[in-house]
């Protein structure tokens, strides 16, 4: 499975936009960009996914570079409740689709 | 609507001794996943299944063995438990490829 790259940690205020970023330069074709996020004692929950548009739901949105290499998760208006750990996966479309977690970003938003 | 249940939320296991972990989804999802959680790291999936009466390997399936005889339900049995077992315990399952999962709240497991 192709790997992706994210920061440790960042930091945003409260009612302020936050960009997190993810890197995958190995991405291939059929691989789809799932994000995912894990509040403090709670099981990760379902964010948003994309292939190669942008997409857009109640939670957020996902940018895609052109190139696939890169996407970013946009919060559009941070709230205290957003401050979790994130995760960006690569899924592969043929075969089970087996969702790979990393270290993910641990996003900590102020008052 | 429950969504994905898994009892129990925790337990205490002394080493040698077995147990079962059940995952129950309301959703009529054909895929459905165990992951484990350490303390600080990324969950990382130890079986799943594509249907019912189907199991796979996932990245660390040793020491741990799963069944799906129903469809809504998938099991994870730890036949003799080991303090590396210690860990937080999540099911999810998802309806097909390259939808989103739906998880479990955990269990907890510690094994002493």
């Amino acid at each position: 499975d192709a790997k992706t790259t994210q920061p440790n940690s960042m930091e945003s205020n409260e009612e302020e936009p936050v960009h997190l970023p993810c890197n995958h330069s190995t991405i291939s074709g059929t691989d789809y960009i799932h994000w995912y996020r894990q509040l403090p004692s709670q099981g990760p929950e379902y964010v948003i996914h994309g292939l190669t548009s942008n997409v857009n739901n109640r939670m957020a949105s996902l940018a895609i570079a052109e190139d696939r290499k890169s996407s970013t998760l946009i919060l559009h208006r941070a709230t205290l409740r957003d401050a979790a750990v994130y995760y960006c996966i690569l899924s592969r479309i043929q075969g089970a689709q087996k969702l790979v977690f990393g270290q993910g970003t641990r996003l900590t938003i102020n008052p | 609507n429950a969504g994905v249940t898994q009892t129990p939320k925790f337990r205490v296991l002394k080493t040698g001794q077995s147990m079962t972990l059940l995952c129950a989804q309301d959703m009529n999802h054909e895929y459905m996943y165990w992951y484990r959680q350490d303390p600080g790291m990324g969950l990382r999936l130890i079986h799943y299944s594509v249907g019912e009466g189907t199991t796979a390997k996932g990245e660390v399936p040793d020491g741990y063995n799963v069944s799906r005889l129903k469809k809504q339900n998938f099991l994870l049995g730890l036949e003799s438990a080991a303090p590396s077992q210690t860990s937080v315990y999540f099911c999810a399952s998802s309806a097909l490829r390259q939808e989103s999962y739906t998880f479990g709240s955990g269990t907890r497991l510690t094994v002493v």
